[in-house]
Order: structure tokens, then sequence, then C-alpha cells
């Protein structure tokens, strides 16, 4: 069955950077493209930007255009998700989705940004 | 991009039926087949529920049915339940792999 396992919370402090993983299983990689969401605490959902796991290539929505970096580990089977210059704005649980649907979604990864 | 217009909230009684409108513009819904609809309850993964503005997958209930008219998707919950008691999120494609979310509307069951 399809499943994305996410890399696990991480606590972070304003400037810093962080790192969340996706890694799917359960189907062929390189086969669908990968969505980044994140959710801030009580708020909606905020789609952030997509990538192509057999080109590696990225749309990234305006709002964090140099923020944000999508890439893939294609030797893993991992896409990684890198957002820079954290503000507290940034808490968030963030979750990968497969496709241009949005069918499976990763169990999400809390990232809080806190001095 | 901007997002997508939901109403905040929306309440029926069980056995009722609602809609949800989620308004976009020309550059999204209104220019592709690609509306999705999310169920997500509190502190939950968001579920997809419809998907390609109408179909739906396997497993969900076809008392959600979706339709677009223009601009506009739509999400009908027919026979209200009380566990249709959650958040709703539509998503649309916005040209070279964007996409762009509605605010989200909370369902209340009276």
């Amino acid at each position: 069955q399809v499943e994305l396992v996410q890399s696990g919370g991480e606590l972070k402090t304003p400037g810093a950077s962080a790192r969340v993983s996706c890694q799917p299983s359960g189907y062929t990689f390189n086969t669908y493209g990968i969505n980044w969401v994140r959710q801030a605490p009580g708020q909606g959902l905020e789609w952030m930007g997509w990538i192509t796991p057999s080109n590696g290539n990225t749309n990234i929505a305006q709002k964090f255009l140099g923020r944000l970096t999508l890439t893939t580990d294609t030797s893993t089977a991992t896409i990684y998700m890198d957002l820079t210059r954290l503000t507290s704005d940034d808490t968030a649980v963030y979750y990968c989705a497969r496709t241009q649907v949005l069918d499976y979604w990763g169990q999400g990864s809390f990232v809080l940004v806190s001095s | 991009q901007s997002a997508l217009a939901q109403p905040a909230s929306v309440s029926g009684s069980p056995g009722q039926s609602i809609t949800i409108a989620c308004i976009g513009s020309s550059g999204d819904v209104g220019s592709y087949n690609l509306v999705s609809w999310f169920q997500q309850y509190p502190g939950k993964v968001p579920k997809l529920i419809v998907y390609e503005g109408h179909k739906r997958p396997s497993g969900v209930s076809n008392r959600f049915s979706g339709s677009k008219s223009g601009n506009t998707a739509s999400l009908t919950i027919s026979g209200l339940q009380a566990d249709d008691e959650a958040d709703y999120y539509c998503c649309s494609y916005a040209g070279s792999n964007s996409f762009v979310f509605g605010g989200g509307t909370k369902v209340t069951v009276l």
C-alpha cells in the first residue's frame, strides 16, 4: 500500500533552517510528483511547492521563493524540503502529499520556531 | 496566487444536505478539472474525498459529491451525519504544477 513517511518534528530558533524528509513507498518513486503543504496551528492548509522526482523540476509558491528548496535523493527514494531564515510564522505542521490530486499524505512533521 | 474563497462555517441537522462553495478564478478552478476536496478532523491528516471535481476515491461515501460551474466548485454532503463534523478544504490546480487551497470550512452538525 502507498505510504509517505516523514521525518520527526523539530525545534528551531529564529533565523535557522529546517529540513523535513518524505520517503514514499508502495509505488515507483519517480512516477508521481510530490507537493509540500503546511498548516500553522489553528489555520488552514497552505500549498508551498511541487517537485517532480523524475527530473528534479520544482515549482515554488511565490511566498516562499528564495527560502524554500525541494530536492530528491533517488538513491534512497527520499524527498527533502529545506526552509531557511525561519521565523515564528513558520511554526506549522509540514506535509508531503502525492500527485496533482494530493491523494496520499505523509503523517506530518511539526516544526516549532521559538527562541 | 490568491486563496480560493470558502465560507468559514456551514451547519446542518442530521439527515440534511449541505453545500460548500469554493470560489476561484479563471486561472485555477475555471481552467482546470483538477479540484480536490479534503476532510480534516482536528489533529489529523487531511483525507482526500473528491478529486478531479467530482470523482470519489475508493472507500469514500457516496454521500459526498463534487461539482463545478465556471469558477466555482462545490462539495455537497447529503444525509448529514455526526461524524461529518470536520473541516473541509478545496484545492485547485493553477497551472505549471502549482496549486491553491481554500481557507477551509468548518462543518457543524446541529
